[in-house]
């Protein structure tokens, strides 16, 4: 199993552009989750899915789009970048069932946005 | 709402010394607690999680975690650094449903020779 994939690994942007994280979990994992992580401030949700067709805002979703159409893919979508979404994205996903089941993470996307 | 706060947001011991990671949590209801580290430009790894089962916990790499209740504590240590522990820890709280987890803000391990 390669758990949970992200792709690019790195990239930059110039403000207004927009651009897809891709994820990709091969776990058949029900749950999965988009979160930021900013130096000094931990990692922040930006939006989850509880399964394919359903997805909800997290913690800080403004400016993110999401969409999961399969159980396996959960993207992320910047519309108009700004330097404010300069960051390193985690992808996760987690097992449906138990009330405290491990996120898998994937190994991130560092984004800049100039 | 559920939170966790980790005290110290750099840590730095000698090889060899003890390790103690400190993460305090609010929490109305009881909390499922998790430890997880990130190496160097790497995703998250799970360290140990407190599910109410015991209150030690022990994880990888000879991690263990306490359960304090009265203290609203659930501190890491380590008897023994090695210098392939140097990484971010971050505690976190399971919040709501879904899984979701609240991080605290880190806290990074140096180890010296």
């Amino acid at each position: 199993n390669a758990g949970v994939t992200q792709t690019p690994k790195f990239r930059i942007l110039k403000i207004g552009q927009s651009m897809t994280l891709q994820c990709t979990q091969d776990m058949n994992h029900n749950y999965m989750y988009w979160y930021r992580q900013d130096p000094g401030m931990g990692l922040k949700l930006i939006y989850y899915s509880v399964g394919a067709g359903i997805t909800d805002k997290g913690e800080v979703p403004n400016g993110y789009n999401v969409s999961r159409s399969t159980t396996e893919d959960f993207p992320l979508r910047l519309e108009l970048a700004a330097p404010s979404q300069t960051s390193v994205y985690f992808c996760a996903s987690s097992s449906l069932g138990g009330t405290y089941n491990e996120q898998f993470f994937g190994p991130g996307t560092r984004l800049t946005v100039l | 709402a559920q939170s966790v706060t980790q005290l110290g947001s750099h840590v730095s011991v000698s090889e060899g010394a003890l390790v103690l990671l400190r993460c305090n949590y609010s929490s109305s209801v009881p909390p499922y607690l998790f430890w997880y580290v990130q190496y160097p430009n790497q995703g998250l790894q799970l360290l140990l999680k407190y599910t109410s089962a015991a209150t030690l916990v022990k994880g990888i790499n000879g991690f263990e975690a306490e359960f304090k209740k009265s203290e609203t504590s659930f501190h890491l240590t380590k008897p023994s650094a090695h210098m392939s522990d140097a990484a971010e820890y971050f505690c976190a709280v399971q919040t709501g449903t879904a899984s979701k987890l609240t991080f605290g803000t880190g806290t990074r391990l140096q180890v010296t020779l």
